[in-house]
Order: structure tokens, then sequence, then C-alpha cells
């Protein structure tokens, strides 16, 4: 009954480096979400995947890419990591209910680019 | 963007109180969730209001969405360290889940 499973769980970077965090939901969702969590912005979209085989840019998409690699796993990838992309990232599978939709998050990256 | 503006952004009170935190925005939602987000977790979902003045009772938690469908709040009676966390709610959009800013809350014992 894992849900949605994160990894790695903290991440130190320096600028410029790259990396990819991984995402995997066992709950047969289409859609699939990742946001940034930062001190008094609540949760910020950064791309999202309605389905397999799609991807969309969200609020903050800028210096971020991902891959919808298939219904289960929604990887994200910093290709040239910056000081102001240090936050807390939280994947999610939603379950779109017709008028009752749930975010399940997994536990979050907790990433810092010095 | 449809901004979800939360109050207060810190509550901190002692156990045995009642509070109440708010949910505002100037957009209609078809539907406005509440989350309890612990450290080191991801939020997990609380409750959904559905329908405008809808009241929905969980335990020590009342939930209510507002006539217009632009805000609810959410009134915790008789807080106990355990009800500690952020507090996030989120309206749907049309492919998304706008989050507020959150209420972090400290009950103290």
């Amino acid at each position: 009954n894992a849900g949605v499973t994160q990894t790695p769980k903290f991440q130190v970077l320096k600028t410029g480096q790259s990396m990819t965090l991984q995402c995997a939901q066992d709950m047969n969702h289409n859609s699939m979400y990742w946001y940034r969590q930062d001190p008094g912005m609540g949760l910020r979209l950064i791309y999202y995947s309605a389905s397999e085989g799609t991807t969309d840019k969200g609020e903050v998409p800028n210096g971020y890419n991902v891959s919808r690699l298939n219904k289960r796993e929604f990887s994200l990838r910093l290709e040239s990591a910056a000081p102001s992309q240090t936050s807390v990232y939280f994947c999610a599978s939603i379950y779109p209910g017709r008028s009752r939709p749930e975010a399940f998050f997994g536990q979050g990256t907790r990433l810092t680019v010095v | 963007t449809q901004l979800l503006e939360q109050s207060p952004q810190f509550l901190s009170i002692q156990e045995g109180e009642n509070l109440t935190v708010y949910c505002n925005s100037s957009s209609v939602f078809s539907s406005l969730q509440w989350y309890r987000q612990e450290p080191g977790e991801g939020p997990v979902l609380l409750v959904t209001v559905v329908t405008g003045g809808e009241v929905k009772k969980l335990k020590r938690l009342t939930f209510q969405f507002g006539d217009a469908r632009k805000d609810s709040s959410l009134h915790i009676t008789a807080a106990q360290p355990g009800d500690t966390g952020l507090y996030l709610c989120a309206g749907r959009g049309a492919n998304n889940l706008f989050f507020g800013t959150g209420t972090r809350l400290t009950v103290i014992p």
C-alpha cells in the first residue's frame, strides 16, 4: 500500500549540476503532478501530466523538464540547477473524482542548491 | 491564476482553545478541499466541500463552504497538540488543484 513514492528524500546540488527526481504511484491514476513548496508561497504547480504520454506546464515551469515514462512514473529534471530552485518538491497523483478530486502526495524531496 | 488566500498565516494557541482559519478567493470553485501537512510529510486530504453553504464535520473539525463558493473556513473545537500542522485549502481548476499559502497551527500542551 505504498501510494506515491518519491526519491531521493534529500539532495544537495552545486549550481549548474543536473538531477532527476523520481516519482511512482501504484494507484492506477491517470493524472500526476509536480509541485514545489516554498515558505509563504504554498504549493505551486511546476508541470502536470493528465494522462500517459501527455505533459503540460503549470505555474512555474522554467528551469524544469518532465517525463511521463508510463502510467506509474513521472519524473522531474533540473538540467542546470540554480539557488532559486532550492525548495521542497512534491509529486502528487490525482484521483479526478467528478466533483471530489483527491490528491495523494509523496513524502517530498528537500533540495538545496548551493 | 486563481489565488487562494489563507488567514491567519501563523496561529499558536493553548490546548483546549477553539480556533477558526479562513480560505478566501475572488474566484468561484466547483469544490474546495482542506489538507493537513505534518513536518517532513506530504499533505493529506481532510475533507472536500462541494455545495455552497455546505457544512461538514470531522470529529472536532467543522468545515464550511461559503454560499458563493468563493471561500471556506475550518473551525477546530478544543484543539489538541495532535492538531499541530500546516493546514492548506485547495480549489479545483480546469487542470489543477490550486493551493492556498497555508495556516501553520501550533497547539501548546
